[in-house]
């Protein structure tokens, strides 16, 4: 059974980084073809794809964030990391985590149930 | 690659056939998926690379498109249908569309 579960701070005040760790189960990052993804949602809006990490290590951005995110993964390839420096309250949102394997392109198919962030002084 | 659902809401009665549209900015290429998303929930994975139906997605959802423009129809709607539909694109990095509330009449 996959399964994944997002955790991070909860609150952070502006300026700070970010870090949230994607915990999972039931399936391998190094397994051929797995990629683990980042993906937001700011309560009532939609959703924002943010940075990625597959099997090989290499590792995908949204160019818009790129400079602000790093994702990296465990050695035991069962969590994924996602950092993001100097948060303001735009950064305020749920966090979800996905798992995507043998989709073309980064296709989400399992999510974890997502973390909320607060982002205020 | 920037995605335009529409509309952004939309009522319909149980029964009733709905169509929801996606619109992007350039050519897709026919890497468009769709994503169901229920109040209080993660999303769901429909559709993928355009109209192939996600294992254990009734078959009452299909996809449809090319080029730029993309569609995701419900033949039937049922009442657990209600929810915000995003369609999703991957072909040139990965973007999601604004999303369609459906709600009903």
């Amino acid at each position: 059974q996959v399964t994944l579960k997002e955790s991070g701070p909860g609150m952070l005040q502006p300026s700070k980084t970010l870090s949230l760790t994607c915990s999972f189960s039931g399936f391998s990052l190094s397994t051929s073809g797995m990629v683990v993804s980042w993906i937001r949602q700011p309560s009532g809006k939609s959703l924002e794809w943010l940075a990625a990490i597959d099997w090989d290590g290499d590792k995908y951005y949204n160019p818009s964030l790129k400079s602000r995110l790093t994702v990296s993964k465990d050695t035991s390839n069962t969590q994924v990391f996602l950092k993001i420096t100097s948060v303001d309250t735009a950064d305020t949102a749920t966090y979800y985590c996905a798992r995507s394997w043998n989709y073309p392109g980064i296709t989400p198919d399992y999510w974890g149930q997502g973390v909320m962030v607060t982002v205020s002084s | 690659i920037q995605l335009t659902q529409s509309p952004s809401l939309l009522s319909a009665s149980v029964g009733d056939r709905v169509t929801l549209s996606c619109k992007g900015s350039q050519n897709i290429n026919n890497y468009l998926a769709w994503y169901q998303q229920k109040l209080g929930e993660a999303p769901k994975l429909l559709i993928y690379n355009t109209n192939s139906l996600q294992t254990g997605i009734p078959s009452r959802f299909s996809g449809s498109g090319s080029g730029t423009d993309y569609t995701l129809t419900i033949s039937s709607l049922q009442p657990e249908d209600v929810a915000t539909y995003f369609c999703y694109q991957y072909n040139n990095g990965w973007t999601f569309g604004g999303g369609t509330k459906l709600e009903l009449k």
